[in-house]
C-alpha cells in the first residue's frame, strides 16, 4: 500500500534537545517538504526537497534542518535554536513540482518542555 | 503578510444543507487553486483544485467557484454530510517550472450538524 509514513505520532522532548522526525515514502515522489502547523494556523512550509541530495529553504527555515540521502526519506532535525518548537509537524511528497498534487503523511506532534 | 485568506474560522451547516467556504487571495500571480481537507491529527487530504483560466470545477458534492477579478474562491458542498466535518484548507500557487510552493489559508473548520 503506497502512502506517507512519519514517526512517532507523538514526541516529547527537553527543551535544548535536538529531535529529528521520520518520513518515509514509497510513492516514487521525487518532491518532498515539511510543514508545520500551529493552532489557528494554516501550514507553513520549513523545507522541501525537488530531488535527492537537493533541498531549499520554506517560509520559516530558522532553527530546522534536513536531509535528502535517499529518494523515499526526508528526516527533518528541529535543532535547539528553534524558538518555538512544539506544534505539529507534517511531511508530504508529489511527483514533482506544484503542477502536482501533494500527499500528506499523518503528521508527528512534537512538545517541548 | 498573508496571501491567502480564509476569514471564518468555524462554520456550521445543518446536514443535507449547502455548506459554503471562502478563500480571498491577494497575489494576482497565483493561477491555480486547491482546496484541501483535515480530520484532526490527521494529514490534509487533496479534495478539488481549480485552474485560473476556468471559473467553475465540479466533483460530485464539491463545487469550487472562482472570481478572479475579486481574488476570491469558494468551494460548495451540496449536500452536506456529518462526515464532511473537518478543517478545509485553500491553498494557492504559481505554476511554472521549478514552482514547488503552495501557500495556505488559515483554515475554515466546519461542522455539520445531523
Amino acid at each position: 500500500d503506497g502512502g506517507i509514513t512519519q514517526s512517532p505520532k507523538y514526541l516529547f522532548r527537553k527543551e535544548g534537545q535536538n529531535v529529528t522526525l521520520s518520513c518515509e515514502q514509497n510513492l516514487n515522489h521525487d518532491a518532498m517538504y515539511w510543514y508545520r502547523q500551529d493552532p489557528g494556523q494554516g501550514l507553513r512550509l520549513i523545507y522541501y526537497s525537488q530531488i535527492v541530495n537537493d533541498f531549499q529553504k520554506g517560509d520559516i527555515a530558522e532553527g530546522y534542518s534536513v536531509s535528502r540521502e535517499k529518494k523515499e526519506s526526508f528526516p527533518l532535525t528541529v535543532t535547539s535554536a528553534q524558538k518555538n518548537p512544539t506544534a505539529f509537524y507534517l511531511c508530504a511528497s508529489s511527483i514533482g513540482d506544484s503542477s502536482y498534487e501533494q500527499y500528506f503523511g499523518p503528521g508527528t506532534r512534537l512538545t517541548v518542555t | 503578510d498573508q496571501q491567502v485568506k480564509q476569514n471564518s474560522p468555524s462554520l456550521s451547516v445543518q446536514e443535507g444543507r449547502i455548506s459554503i467556504l471562502n478563500c480571498d487571495y491577494t497575489n494576482s500571480m497565483f493561477d491555480y487553486f486547491l482546496w484541501y481537507k483535515k480530520y484532526p491529527a490527521e494529514g490534509p487530504t487533496f479534495l478539488i483544485s481549480i485552474s485560473s483560466i476556468k471559473d467553475k470545477n465540479e466533483d460530485g458534492r464539491f463545487t469550487v467557484f472562482l472570481n478572479k477579478s475579486a481574488k476570491h474562491l469558494s468551494l460548495h458542498i451540496v449536500p452536506s454530510q456529518p462526515g464532511d466535518s473537518a478543517v478545509y484548507f485553500c491553498a494557492a500557487r504559481i505554476s511554472g517550472a521549478g514552482s514547488y510552493q503552495l501557500t495556505f489559508g488559515k483554515g475554515t473548520k466546519l461542522s455539520v450538524i445531523p
